[in-house]
């Protein structure tokens, strides 16, 4: 079955770093996602991304955050100067399209611990 | 703006018991809904999802849910629990009208006795 893959797995980085997280969507999708969910909260919408273009973000995803496909085929989330308060998991996400309708697959997510 | 309630944190089911979680939504227009579950260490893993028509839907690993337009809500229910059903899951509502964009609750992790 098709699915989503990101890395890393777990990321440990110093208050003040840039991070980049990766995911590789399924290859037929069109709509990528971010999520993310802090520990014991909600998992929250970041930014969706759609013909190589933001098409919405919530008011968590400030100039901080960034996202781009570079390849085709990666799915980047680049956080520039992290805070303490970044701390959570990180969920990408792709659905195929219209006629996919709204079903999201969600990879595994990327745990990032800012000390 | 599309929200969603669950209201328990946590529940505790003996294996082989019947296990029943909720799940209340708020959206003005007629909502997509869905079921995730979330082992530990795994990402989500969609369970089912209800977009229209009959309102009691079935699921991966005998789970199923039924939608009631009246009360708001999308209760997802399992007749027999087993030890692997351990797991966190969260409810989320999601509609065409705002981007398609998911949003869950908070989320009830299950505890499975033996």
């Amino acid at each position: 079955e098709p699915e989503v893959t990101q890395t890393p797995s777990h990321q440990v980085t110093q208050m003040g770093q840039e991070v980049i997280l990766r995911c590789v969507p399924i290859s037929n999708h069109l709509y990528f996602y971010w999520y993310r969910q802090i520990l014991g909260q909600k998992v929250e919408f970041l930014v969706s991304f759609y013909n190589n273009e933001i098409s919405e973000k919530s008011e968590i995803f400030d100039d901080q955050f960034s996202v781009e496909r570079p390849d085709g085929s990666n799915f980047t989330l680049k956080i520039r100067s992290t805070k303490l308060e970044d701390s959570a998991m990180y969920f990408c996400a792709s659905r195929e399209g219209e006629s996919g309708a709204n079903v999201l697959t969600f990879g595994a997510g990327s745990r990032l611990t800012v000390l | 703006a599309q929200s969603v309630t669950q209201p328990d944190i946590h529940i505790t089911v003996s294996e082989g018991a019947s296990l029943e979680l909720r799940c209340n939504y708020s959206y003005g227009a007629t909502p997509y809904l869905f079921w995730y579950v979330q082992s530990p260490g795994q990402g989500l893993q969609l369970l089912l999802k209800y977009f229209s028509g009959d309102t009691l839907v079935q699921g991966i690993k005998g789970f199923e849910a039924e939608f009631k337009r009246s009360q708001s809500s999308f209760n997802l229910r399992k007749p027999s629990v087993h030890w692997s059903d351990a797991a966190e899951y969260f409810c989320a509502v999601g509609a065409r009208a705002a981007g398609n964009k998911l949003t869950f609750g908070g989320g009830t992790r299950v505890l499975v006795k033996p």
